[in-house]
């Protein structure tokens, strides 16, 4: 069984400009979590889509923005990018709800120059 | 809102002693707990989780956490640290019925001597 895949694994982007990365959960899962990992902030969720729906939302600025499809493939995207942005973007999909586990991609790595 | 403190930010061990590391959540009820590990340039693997009943809990590499509600505490365990669990450990809260957020504490990177 495949598990979460991520594209692309690395992205360099100049300040300004906007970015989308691409999260492909498990065969199955229906849940897709976001998640932003910097060494100051640590792991800070992001947004979570159910079934096309967004679910949950972190505290990020409306710049951060995703969506999910039906086939539950997800999309995020950052528009007007800052280098404070840079950091590493982990997906994760689940089954259903938080009962199920998680299971990670490994993620993409974001540079903003 | 719900917050996880994992007070030590480096753990060195050495390579067959035990492990202990240390998390404590805030949270108004009882919550969803979960401990994951992070290998350099990997995502997140789950080790254990809690949502209720038995407040021991057996994971997987034979890591073990305690749930005790009066400390607000879920600290993970090892009886015999192999070179190989050398990574990074966070601490994860979720919210009954909320989900799939996850709060993370800051996490603990744990060096193995040889």
């Amino acid at each position: 069984k495949a598990g979460v895949t991520q594209t692309p694994r690395y992205l360099i982007k100049t300040r300004g400009q906007q970015v989308t990365l691409s999260c492909s959960p498990i065969s199955g899962h229906r849940s897709v979590s976001w998640y932003q990992q910097t060494p100051g902030q640590g792991l800070q969720f992001l947004f979570e889509y159910f079934s096309e729906t967004q679910r949950n939302k972190g505290n990020f600025p409306g710049r951060f923005s995703g969506r999910q499809f039906s086939n539950s493939r997800s999309e995020m995207n950052v528009s007007t990018l800052e280098l404070g942005d840079s950091a590493l973007y982990l997906c994760a999909s689940s089954w259903l709800g938080t009962r199920d586990e998680q299971y990670f991609g490994p993620g993409t790595r974001l540079t903003v120059t | 809102a719900q917050s996880v403190t994992q007070p030590d930010i480096h753990i060195t061990v050495s390579e067959g002693a035990s492990l202990e590391l240390r998390c404590n959540y805030s949270y108004g009820a009882t919550p969803y707990l979960f401990w994951y590990v992070q290998s350099p340039g990997q995502g997140l693997q789950l080790l254990l989780k809690y949502f209720s009943g038995d407040t021991l809990v057996q994971g997987i590499k034979g890591f073990e956490a305690e749930f005790k509600r009066s400390q607000s505490s879920f600290n993970l365990r090892k009886p015999s640290v192999h070179w190989s669990d050398a990574a990074e450990y966070f601490c994860a809260v979720g919210a009954p019925g909320g989900g799939n957020k996850l709060t993370f504490g800051t996490g603990t990177q744990l060096k193995v001597e040889l």
